[in-house]
């Protein structure tokens, strides 16, 4: 069955400071994989996907993530906090044997950025 | 603009007393979904549905009842059989294969 662990539920980093979220998940065929980040009071934007090109991936608001089979993971980085990436953020799985349309999420880490 | 429209933002529901939360996308999207969002405990699935007239129970389906009659609806009753139904609901919508597109919620709180 397919899962997905976030290694920590609350993340504090200084501006300016390095942002590292974890994220490792369980499938048994080659995963889709997504992150997500949520605001207060509102649904969840897509930051980026995986979908078995490019193993770095490049989302918005310069975020990025990289899938590494081998570990059974899909960190999300960014080099540089800002005041304003402070959310929630959300990993996900999806896989062809759910039909392509089921998708499983983590619990989620919440980001706080310290000035 | 394309998207995913969930109303009320805001529910208050007596005791006793089913209601429904609207979710209507305008994407073309085949499929729909309904989650709960508690504090520290993630997204739960509800109900999805991937086709017109035709869903399937999430991990939480009791307790609740939905209908797909039209591809862009896709409404959501909280039924007097949910003891504990205070939470945020969120809806969302896909193609196979692709990321869900989620509206901006509806909170729901017992009077």
């Amino acid at each position: 069955a397919q899962s997905v662990t976030q290694l920590g539920s609350h993340v504090s980093v200084s501006e300016g400071a390095l942002v590292l979220l974890r994220c490792n998940y369980s499938s048994s065929v080659p995963p889709y994989l997504f992150w997500y980040v949520q605001y207060p009071n509102q649904g969840l934007q897509l930051l980026l996907k995986y979908t078995s090109a490019a193993t770095l991936v490049k989302g918005i608001n310069g975020f990025e993530a990289e899938f590494k089979k081998s570990e059974t993971s899909f960190h999300l980085t960014k080099p540089s906090a800002h005041m304003s990436d402070a959310a929630e953020y959300f990993c996900a799985v999806s896989d062809h044997i759910t039909g392509g349309f089921k998708t499983i999420f983590g619990a989620g880490t919440r980001l706080f950025v310290k000035a | 603009d394309g998207g995913i429209t969930q109303s009320p933002k805001y529910l208050f529901r007596k005791e006793g007393q089913n209601v429904t939360l609207s979710c209507e996308q305008n994407l073309n999207h085949d499929a729909m979904y309904w989650y709960r969002q508690d504090p520290g405990q993630g997204l739960r699935l509800i109900y999805y549905s991937q086709i017109v007239n035709d869903f399937q129970k999430g991990d939480i389906a009791e307790g609740y009842s939905v209908s797909r009659e039209k591809k862009e609806s896709f409404p959501l009753t909280v039924t007097s059989a949910q003891k504990n139904p205070t939470a945020f609901y969120l809806c969302a919508s896909s193609m196979r294969n692709q990321p869900q597109h989620f509206g901006d919620g509806t909170r729901l709180s017992i009077l």
